[in-house]
């Protein structure tokens, strides 16, 4: 299962909402996950099923969709936030990831 | 507390084996299924293997199907990635994970370097 993001970087200003998207080429139903990944380090699990926000993550993120299509919103964004962002399939062997969306500060 | 410390990365000329460990604590491996995801150099993420947490079944990707084994000691808490016949391409940080629907920790990596 191929995973597509859009867009693969985006400039944006502190305060601005953000939204990123995956596109999967067959239908995942909500076995989808968003992870944040800061240089140097581990990537961080952000949103599970979806949709489902993962303990200790802010509110400010969210993430809806089902089937094929799918975002991740960040409503206002906060300078530790710029980072690269991939979804991940967990529908079935292989998982994949998307290619990453590089979140840098305008 | 989950902790997962990766070793057993280093430098390897083409064609030759090495074998990666991932010490895991704070959970035990047999209740869960046990992942190896990897990152080239400036390079998105790669999901390379997993392995059920019965050990029942094992799947690799096409990359590396063939030449990469997963496997895992349950009394020393262990996950290991042997990997034969290396190639340039697979140079990256490898990363041991716990990965469920509804959950995810990730070791911080043991690098990997392919190259005559």
């Amino acid at each position: 299962i191929q995973l597509t993001q859009s867009p693969s970087s985006l400039s944006a200003s502190v305060g601005d909402r953000v939204t990123i998207t995956c596109r999967a080429s067959q239908d995942i139903s909500s076995f989808l996950a968003w992870y944040q990944q800061k240089p140097g380090k581990a990537p961080n699990l952000l949103i599970y099923t979806a949709s489902t926000l993962q303990s200790g993550v802010p509110s400010r993120f969210s993430g809806s969709g089902s089937g094929t299509d799918f975002t991740l919103t960040i409503s206002s964004l906060q300078p530790e936030d710029f980072a690269t962002y991939y979804c991940q399939q967990l529908n079935s062997y292989p998982i994949t990831f998307g290619q990453g969306t590089r979140l840098e500060i305008k | 507390q989950v902790q997962l410390v990766e070793s057993g990365g280093g430098v390897v000329q083409p064609g030759r084996s090495l074998r990666l460990s991932c010490v895991a604590s704070g959970f035990t491996l047999s209740s869960i299924a046990m992942h190896w995801v990897r990152q080239g150099p400036a390079k998105g993420l790669e999901w390379v293997a997993v392995i059920s947490y019965d050990g029942s079944n094992k799947y690799y990707a096409d990359s590396v199907k063939g030449r990469f084994t997963i496997s895992r000691d349950i009394s020393k808490s262990t996950l290991y990635l042997q990997m034969n016949s290396l190639r340039v391409e697979d140079t990256a940080l490898y990363y041991c994970a716990s990965i469920t629907g509804t959950a995810a920790n990730w070791g911080q990596g043991t690098l990997v370097t392919v190259s005559s």
